[in-house]
């Protein structure tokens, strides 16, 4: 089982609907869970991050975390054309020595259709 | 005002060249990467550097060397350069490598093509 796993996609919705994002990872104890956005030919840029069990809201985006069944999710509220891009998650695992890195998905493409 | 910034840009060299790519954040913090981004858009950590001292040195080849001046700067020197060492290289920070919450701020990118 590979350490983070999403859907590559494309996930095509059409504009204004909710845009569902999923993410599975291995380690059970991984402690945080982050969200990226990247456009095509540009860097990553940070949505948002949780880390305890339940739903984060921030606008239009609301990230779900569910430890038990190791799944982290992005919803994406009324999506916008604007919103079309890659999307990926990144968990941080926790390795020997005390050292922690970010392992990373390989992206969900995401296309929202005027 | 950038708060993570890569030279070069671009960079077209031949195999068998030695080339460095430089990385300077200004938000203060403690820890830098170096990612190499492939062709198929995965993204995978080199070496990260937390107050100048190497924490994280991934299965890179040792042609791979990151240098770190100061906690500001992160610099990434390739030799021999391979047909396989093209990809998008990013430079990374963040406050702290060993807090579980602390986001990671990504620099523009270094697209290097190796012919």
């Amino acid at each position: 089982q590979k350490e983070v796993e999403q859907n590559s996609g494309p996930l095509s919705v059409p504009e204004g609907a909710i845009a569902s994002l999923n993410c599975t990872y291995s380690d059970r104890g991984s402690q945080s869970f982050f969200w990226y956005r990247q456009y095509s030919g540009k860097s990553p840029e940070l949505i948002m991050f949780i880390y305890s069990n339940g739903d984060k809201e921030d606008g239009r985006f609301t990230a779900q975390l569910n430890k038990a069944s190791q799944y982290v999710s992005l919803l994406i509220r009324d999506s916008q054309p604007s919103d079309s891009a890659t999307y990926l998650c990144a968990v941080n695992f926790l390795r020997p020595g005390n050292n922690r890195k970010l392992i990373w998905g390989l992206g969900t493409s995401l296309a929202v259709n005027p | 005002d950038t708060a993570v910034s890569q030279t070069p840009k671009y960079l077209v060299t031949q195999m068998g060249n030695d080339k460095s790519i430089k990385c300077e954040q200004n938000l203060g913090h403690d820890t830098m990467y170096w990612y190499k981004q492939d062709s198929k858009k995965f993204l995978k950590i080199m070496f990260s550097y937390n107050n100048k001292e190497l924490i994280i040195n991934e299965t890179v080849p040792n042609r791979f060397s990151p240098k770190s001046p100061d906690k500001a700067h992160l610099n990434l020197h390739i030799n021999s350069l391979e047909l396989g060492d093209s990809a998008v290289y990013f430079c990374a920070s963040s406050r702290q490598l060993l807090t579980p919450t602390y986001e990671q701020y990504f620099g523009p990118g270094t697209r290097l093509t190796v012919t």
